[in-house]
């Protein structure tokens, strides 16, 4: 099973600042199966990158992700209001789809 | 458009039994991979089950293996969750996702999900 492991737990930023989010995995994530999604209070998640580095539709390009094997990071380059949310890395392709225990990305 | 929505959810005693469902709409639901995904309140995302578009594979969490059985009917565009010998620790949202691919058979994530139906878990 591979575990996963966001940091940080919060972060504290503000409008227009990056915002830089980590995923560690305990081993190497097959295929680059590797997906982040965004979950805003009372909504279901939404997708936001698959594959590690390739944005899911209609996703605004101040959304990206990198890395491979182990180490993943999205990156939100300019934070907009509604960029507020929590934060999860997913392991899939291969059962069990773990997820991260989630960033909460918070107005400073 | 493509849609997922779930029902089913309620209040049920701990040890009894509850039948999630999922509609399907707007897309071919026989072409994908089905999940459910849970979110206990106040807590994170924890994914609970997969099931081929063909109903050919099946897999599960730890936490359900042995209790929870995911099924599909093509027919009526309907994905299931069973869940036996409820316990307070299976309180949570479900949702239902969609696993999304291409032609080569590449994995896009899960690209549609539903809104959730709430299962509480009580005496």
């Amino acid at each position: 099973e591979i575990l996963l492991t966001q940091s940080p737990g919060t972060l504290s930023l503000s409008p227009g600042e990056r915002a830089t989010l980590s995923c560690r995995a305990s081993q190497s994530v097959s295929s680059n199966y590797l997906a982040w999604y965004q979950q805003k209070p009372g909504q279901a998640p939404r997708l936001l990158i698959y594959g590690a580095s390739s944005r899911a539709t209609g996703i605004p390009d101040r959304f990206s992700g990198s890395g491979s094997g182990t180490d993943f990071t999205l990156t939100i380059s300019r934070l907009e209001p509604e960029d507020f949310a929590v934060y999860y890395c997913q392991h899939y392709g291969s059962s069990p789809y773990t997820f991260g225990q989630g960033t909460k990305l918070e107005i400073k | 458009q493509v849609q997922l929505v779930e029902s089913g959810g309620g209040v049920v005693q701990p040890g009894r039994s509850l039948r999630l469902s999922c509609a399907a709409s707007g897309f071919t639901f026989s072409s994908y991979g089905m999940h459910w995904v849970r979110q206990a309140p106040g807590k994170g995302l924890e994914w609970v089950a997969v099931l081929w578009f063909d109903g050919s594979n099946k897999y599960y969490a730890d936490s359900v293996k042995g209790r929870f059985t995911i099924s599909r009917d093509n027919s009526r565009n309907t994905l299931f969750l069973q869940m036996n010998s409820l316990s307070a620790e299976d309180t949570a949202v479900y949702y239902c996702a969609r696993e999304d691919y291409d032609s080569s058979g590449y994995l896009y994530g899960m690209d549609v999900w539903g809104q959730g139906t709430t299962v509480t878990v009580s005496s």
